[in-house]
């Protein structure tokens, strides 16, 4: 059973537009993260939450929300969509400062 | 701040020479130190962590040593395959619900 889940797999935008990309684990960590990873730039660090609580926020913009309904859901939401978003998004776990457990990310593309 | 470097964007060799992946990094804190590989399609997993200064962990063939004193990580293998030809990140975890990833380097190996 897969420990991360993320949805969808695929997501296709077009500009301006707002969407929601899902994110829930089942490994039981306290930290959760999202990464944007883009063929421009590396794996980014994005946001990092514990129990609900932003722990760190290293994205400028403020079109990007996470959304913590439950200790172990993170969601992100983008508002205004350009195609500079299209990135995969991965979103991770990890127990303290452990190893970061990966899911296997979205694919966003915006049009 | 805190950063990793990782000097080379890509590195190509032949099946069976040694491998060595260069990481340096930047701390005010003690970092716990970390490589990731991602291959083609899939989501970054973790490949080696080292906690202790100057212990050496090993997975999959591929060893890395912590040198507080050249703040540097680097990621060995004695005898590549082609199997290895992955992107490989360098991170670091500064303190908790942060990690920062390096450029990432590609590994090409030629049969």
């Amino acid at each position: 059973d897969p420990k991360i889940i993320q949805k969808p797999k695929y997501l296709v935008a077009v500009t301006g537009s707002e969407k929601i990309l899902i994110c829930e684990q089942y490994l039981g960590h306290n930290a959760m993260y999202w990464y944007r990873q883009s063929a421009k730039k590396p794996l980014e660090f994005m946001f990092s939450y514990s129990y609900q609580k932003l722990m760190d926020n290293q994205t400028a913009s403020s079109r990007f929300q996470p959304q913590s309904s439950k200790k172990n859901h993170l969601d992100l939401q983008i508002t205004a969509l350009k195609p500079d978003d299209s990135a995969t998004y991965f979103c991770a776990s990890s127990q303290d400062r452990a190893e970061q457990f990966f899911g296997p990310g979205t694919r966003l593309t915006v049009l | 701040g805190d950063s990793v470097t990782q000097t080379e964007g890509l590195v190509t060799l032949t099946e069976g020479l040694p491998v060595m992946l260069n990481c340096t990094y930047q701390s005010t804190y003690s970092p716990f130190l970390f490589w990731y590989v991602q291959h083609l399609n899939e989501a970054p997993k973790l490949l080696l962590k080292s906690f202790t200064d100057n212990k050496r962990p090993e997975h999959q063939g591929f060893h890395a040593t912590l040198h507080k004193s050249s703040s540097s990580f680097h990621l060995q293998k004695s005898s590549a395959q082609l199997s290895d030809s992955a992107l490989y990140y360098c991170a670091l975890s500064p303190n908790a619900y942060k990690v920062i990833f390096g450029k990432g380097t590609h590994l090409h190996v030629l049969p």
